[in-house]
């Protein structure tokens, strides 16, 4: 079955530039979604279509779309972006969804 | 205010059957497909099922094709997932949430997100 693949953990200090990437070999033909989801709570949607913000995501949280690769960047990260990071996306046939494992965004 | 709210979790035995209710409000429901994804303790997220707006297209993870139907009514602004042949690796929080946007393009990304009923399969 279809996969996409990202890093477990990503650790960054506090003001400094945090990247997630996502690979997927559909990624090319498929948009990807980025969900942020701390303890305890349900996921929140944070970019759509590759590299569209929400109303209501601050302006620092930002997608990006390379080939097979999708990366999240949250600029001058702050304490309270700690959290789960995972992205979403489909197979090439667009019949079935699929998440990354996820990554966990440590703030130093 | 746009809310979705799971019910009809809880514990059931293997070989068992469960369905969840999911009821939406504060948005066209009929306009939006809406998904189901679940979520086992200490894990991360699993997408299980779609189903359009219309109920014409359903579309199922391979972990669960066969023993869960997605539906829907829309007159009561209500979604369904009716579980059957439950397996212990079924345990998990499913979340319904719904789609971003309208047409099958937006099947696959999710804005809001109800709070998560837990299942528990055990005996």
């Amino acid at each position: 079955s279809y996969e996409l693949t990202q890093p477990p953990s990503v650790s960054v200090s506090p003001g400094q530039t945090a990247r997630i990437t996502c690979s997927g070999d559909a990624l090319p033909k498929q948009y990807a979604y980025w969900y942020q989801q701390k303890p305890g709570q349900a996921p929140v949607l944070v970019i759509y279509t590759d590299n569209m913000r929400p109303s209501g995501i601050p302006e620092r949280f930002s997608g990006s779309s390379s080939g097979t690769t999708v990366t999240l960047t949250i600029s001058g990260v702050q304490a309270e972006d700690e959290a789960d990071y995972y992205c979403q996306s489909a197979d090439t046939s667009g019949t079935q969804g699929v998440f990354g494992g996820g990554t966990k965004l440590t703030v130093l | 205010e746009v809310q979705l709210l799971e019910s009809g979790g809880g514990l059931v035995q293997p070989g068992g059957s469960l369905r969840l209710s999911c009821a939406a409000s504060g948005f066209t429901f009929s306009s939006y497909a809406m998904t189901w994804v679940r979520q086992a303790p200490g894990k991360g997220l699993e997408w299980v099922s779609v189903i359009s707006g219309s109920d014409e297209n359903t579309y199922y993870a391979d972990s669960v094709k066969g023993r869960f139907t997605i539906s829907r009514d829309n007159s009561k602004n209500t979604l369904f997932l009716q579980m059957n042949s439950l397996r212990a690796d079924d345990t998990a929080v499913y979340y319904c949430a719904k789609v971003w946007g309208r047409g099958r393009a937006s099947y696959y990304g999710m804005d809001v997100w109800g709070q998560g009923a837990t299942v528990t399969v055990s005996s």
